[in-house]
């Protein structure tokens, strides 16, 4: 049983469309986060929810909506896709804000052609 | 500005051989985390290290944080092909993670 899943694990899109990428949790934590992967797999924090309440909002461009409609979900839609979207996008949760150890899911790859 | 520097970015090398990589950094962290990422896949902690000097064992794997919690090393003895993937250092400051661009380590049979 995953404890952190996300869908899709691929997707490959056209300049222009929006997409969305969906997360779940089921580890009973009460903070997800968004994290980008670029190419030379830094990871970039975009955004953190605790409680369903935004908490961190990194400098991301207004196209990217976080969406949590409760605490075990928190979903990612992208609007005008750029090829610089491209990159691996790692959903993660945490038991509270802060610091703590993260549990990330698998990732879904994003291409944006 | 890079927070927290890894070293080295790459390091391929015998099964069987011993190796150090290297998280460093100006600032003092009230605890650090190391993880691996294989590939397809998401980063999956290590170890959590929080007092200065502290040294954690986890198998073949030697964790140390520095006595000024300023950094951290983590030591291979003997790799194994196993032991491949991306491994990322992660220093708590003011309740936010910050993250190194990773040490990506590569163990031939």
């Amino acid at each position: 049983d995953t404890a952190v899943s996300q869908t899709p694990k691929y997707l490959v899109t056209q300049m222009g469309n929006d997409k969305s990428i969906k997360c779940e949790q089921n580890l009973g934590h009460d903070t997800m986060y968004w994290y980008k992967q670029d190419s030379k797999k830094f990871l970039k924090i975009m955004f953190s929810y605790n409680n369903k309440e935004l908490i961190i909002n990194e400098t991301v461009p207004n196209r990217f909506s976080p969406k949590s409609p409760d605490k075990a979900h928190l979903n990612l839609h992208i609007n005008s896709l750029e090829l610089g979207d491209s990159a691996v996008y790692f959903c993660a949760s945490t038991p509270s804000s802060g610091a703590n150890v993260l549990t990330f899911g698998a990732g879904s790859r994003l291409t944006v052609l | 500005t890079q927070l927290l520097e890894q070293s080295p970015q790459f390091l391929s090398i015998q099964e069987g051989e011993n190796l150090t990589v290297y998280c460093n950094s100006s600032s003092v962290f009230s605890s650090l985390q190391w993880y691996r990422q294989e590939p397809g896949e998401g980063p999956v902690l290590l170890v959590t290290v929080v007092t200065g000097g502290e040294v954690k064992k986890l198998k073949r794997l030697t964790f140390q944080f520095g006595d000024a919690r300023k950094d951290s090393s983590l030591h291979i003895t003997a790799a194994q092909p196993g032991d491949t993937g991306l491994y990322l250092c992660a220093g708590s400051l003011n309740y936010q993670l910050i993250w190194g661009a990773g040490t990506k380590l590569i163990i031939k049979p």
